[in-house]
């Protein structure tokens, strides 16, 4: 089955630097990649999504990036600030569009912006 | 507030018993997810239903069944349970209609002692 690895799974940076999460699936029929943001105690909340037909999407100061050759996608957060802070999931979902959509998720990287 | 409602937010039993989690997806969804999230296995799918039928399954023990209603709310029962069961149970619906995008619940979290 499905398989999603999410690396590094802590990262800390300073206030205003960019940050870049990496996840590699290993099922080439995946087609659907969303990034989720959790606080502590929270629910995920989708904060981008990305589907294998496009090979970019920007939202503002994030933004993910797709190379379904090489089977891995990124998350890029530009000017952080510490309210960026939380655990961030990405995740990958099989099955054709409108009839399946199980969410495999990464381990999850804990980002923690210092001011 | 992504729209999903979950009942209860906090559950604390005994090892052995059983429980009952509930979860209303958001208005127009036919589809939902129930997730499972610990401390050191993240969060790992477990069941999926869409308007009323069982869609897939992940990784669900045998002690864990799940339904999902005429009116689309689902439950998701958990018996005989064990000190491991102890996690945040998440359910999340979609329309799967134009998209797949998932929203999330607030979740439930449930302690076994």
């Amino acid at each position: 089955g499905e398989n999603v690895e999410q690396h590094p799974s802590t990262l800390s940076v300073q206030e205003g630097d960019s940050a870049v999460i990496k996840c590699t699936y290993s099922d080439s029929a995946s087609n659907y990649f969303p990034w989720y943001k959790q606080e502590l105690g929270k629910r995920p909340q989708l904060i981008i999504d990305i589907r294998s037909n496009v090979g970019e999407k920007k939202d503002q100061r994030i933004a993910v990036t797709l190379n379904k050759t090489a089977k891995h996608f990124s998350l890029h957060i530009t000017e952080t600030q510490p309210e960026d802070s939380a655990v961030y999931f990405c995740a990958a979902s099989i099955g054709p569009w409108g009839s399946q959509g199980n969410l495999i998720f990464g381990k999850g990287t804990k980002l923690s912006v210092k001011p | 507030d992504s729209g999903v409602t979950q009942t209860p937010k906090h559950l604390i039993t005994a090892t052995g018993q059983r429980v009952t989690l509930r979860c209303s997806p958001r208005s127009g969804d036919l589809s939902v997810y129930w997730y499972q999230q610990s401390l050191d296995q993240g969060l790992q799918f477990l069941i999926q239903y869409y308007n009323g039928e069982e869609r897939a399954k992940g990784n669900i023990l045998e002690r864990f069944s799940a339904q999902q209603f005429p009116d689309l709310h689902s439950e998701l029962n958990l018996s005989s349970l064990e000190l491991g069961d102890s996690a945040l149970y998440f359910c999340a619906s979609s329309t799967l209609r134009e998209t797949d995008t998932q929203y999330f619940g607030p979740g439930t979290r449930l302690t076994v002692l």
